[in-house]
């Protein structure tokens, strides 16, 4: 799986957009982008994928450059309840395990 | 859509004691099940993944052993609980199809050893 580069963490005041980076410079054809969160002392939270196109659901806006090797998730109003880590992940398919390498991610801290 | 619970939700045992985690499944059926451990302020740990019934497999090797006897059942285990098992057990489902994978996970099980 490619390595992915994440800040260590970053602030965002309430109901701005916050806007998390991911490096994946030796990101392959056959993956994808994927992006969880984990609030504290919780399961982690399945928030977006995409593989080359923009990506937007109900949660937030994934952002992936022409030449795939980053990616910016956005939060368009950030709320206090979205402070919490957030994982940036590039795998691609496989049969079997599927296992996910969450790293140290972002700690994202949504100030009043 | 799934749902994925987790019990106990909190759990102090001693060292040596046995443990025993369950990990149910809902609103899919056949899905690939993980059990993950994530230590304080640290990434997750993959320990064992079910593509089925009766599969494991086994990604780190120590003292913890899976089970899959149902379906939509995922069960940890151990013999002897050692001061270093404490941690925050993951149990998650993987939905895929299409070339993509994505992985739901439940509430965890938060493990303290004594």
């Amino acid at each position: 799986d490619a390595k992915t580069t994440q800040p260590p963490s970053m602030d965002c005041a309430e109901g701005r957009a916050a806007n998390l980076p991911c490096n994946h410079s030796t990101i392959s054809g056959n993956e994808y982008v994927y992006w969880y969160r984990q609030i504290h002392s919780q399961g982690p939270q399945y928030i977006i994928h995409g593989l080359k196109n923009n990506e937007t659901n109900e949660m937030a806006s994934l952002i992936i450059t022409e030449d795939r090797k980053s990616s910016t998730l956005i939060l368009p109003h950030a709320t206090l309840r979205d402070t919490a880590v957030y994982y940036c992940i590039v795998r691609a398919y496989q049969t079997g395990a599927n296992n996910l390498f969450f790293g140290t991610g972002t700690r994202l801290t949504v100030i009043p | 859509s799934q749902t994925i619970h987790q019990w106990p939700a909190t759990l102090v045992q001693p060292v040596g004691s046995p443990l025993s985690l369950e990990c149910t499944v809902e609103g899919t059926s056949n899905p690939n099940l993980y059990w993950y451990r994530q230590a304080a302020g640290r990434g997750l740990q993959l320990l064992f993944y079910s593509v089925g019934i009766g599969q494991i497999s086994s990604e780190v090797p120590q003292n913890l052993s899976a089970s899959r006897p149902q379906d939509r059942q995922f069960i940890l285990s151990s013999k002897k609980l050692l001061l270093s098992d404490s941690g925050f057990y993951l149990c998650a489902c993987r939905l895929g199809g299409g070339g993509t994978d994505t992985q739901y996970f439940g509430p965890g099980t938060r493990l303290t050893v004594l």
